[in-house]
């Protein structure tokens, strides 16, 4: 089945630690996309890819770092830089042919930092 | 900048009651519109869209009806079901625009 793997699905950093999440899609869609979700206060764009090798800051970039190295993996990096890091964070995907821009998530990654 | 107002939460309601889920929003031009659910620890999942005014969403008995005199796009189901407890949120996305704005979501719990 097509779709998008997110991993780990739970993970605990110290602070001053740098983690990967990984975000993996077989849909060959074009555009990925990062989004952080806080309780209360929905979904918030981090980065997001149109194309290989290229990427753009979303609404709330600092902290975070993206790589576009393959068309099916868009890996997002939590620096020690970012200041409230505890999140869920989510991978989405679309195919820029799709007209209405509809995404399709993963399951999520939650972030705990101890 | 484009944005997305709905009600807030949370909404609880017994089975079989009705429904609705307020959500308005400004932008630019004619965005489309959509809405996501989110079951509990999952990621998101379309559950209906639509793309111009006076086109109706729907899906698992679930509709709305994109209004541009009012900017709004409010979610109805006639009967729920314990089944349907979970986040929902509204989205859109502007002509052109590379990504979605989503609302701040709404949990919905429905008791039996």
């Amino acid at each position: 089945d097509g779709g998008i793997t997110q991993s780990p699905k739970y993970l605990f950093r110290k602070e001053g630690q740098n983690v990967t999440l990984s975000c993996e899609q077989n849909l060959n869609h074009d555009a990925m996309y990062w989004y952080r979700q806080d309780p209360g206060q929905g979904l918030r764009l981090i980065y997001y890819s149109q194309i290989v090798n290229d990427f753009q800051k979303g609404d709330i970039a600092e902290g975070y770092s993206v790589s576009r190295e393959k068309k099916e993996s868009f890996p997002l990096t939590v620096t020690s830089a970012q200041k409230n890091p505890t999140a869920f964070y989510l991978c989405a995907s679309s195919n820029r042919g799709s007209g209405a821009n509809v995404l399709t998530f993963g399951a999520g990654s939650r972030l705990t930092v101890l | 900048g484009d944005s997305v107002t709905q009600m807030e939460g949370p909404v609880t309601l017994s089975e079989e009651a009705f429904l609705t889920i307020n959500c308005t929003y400004t932008a630019t031009g004619y965005p489309s519109l959509f809405w996501y659910v989110q079951y509990p620890g999952e990621g998101l999942q379309l559950l209906l869209k639509a793309t111009k005014a006076d086109d109706k969403g729907s899906n698992k008995g679930f509709e709305a009806t994109y209004r541009k005199e009012t900017t709004s796009f409010h979610l109805e189901k006639g009967s729920v079901q314990v089944s349907d407890s979970a986040v929902y949120f509204c989205a859109l996305s502007s002509q052109g625009a590379q990504k979605l704005v989503f609302g701040q979501g709404t949990r919905l719990t429905i008791n039996p």
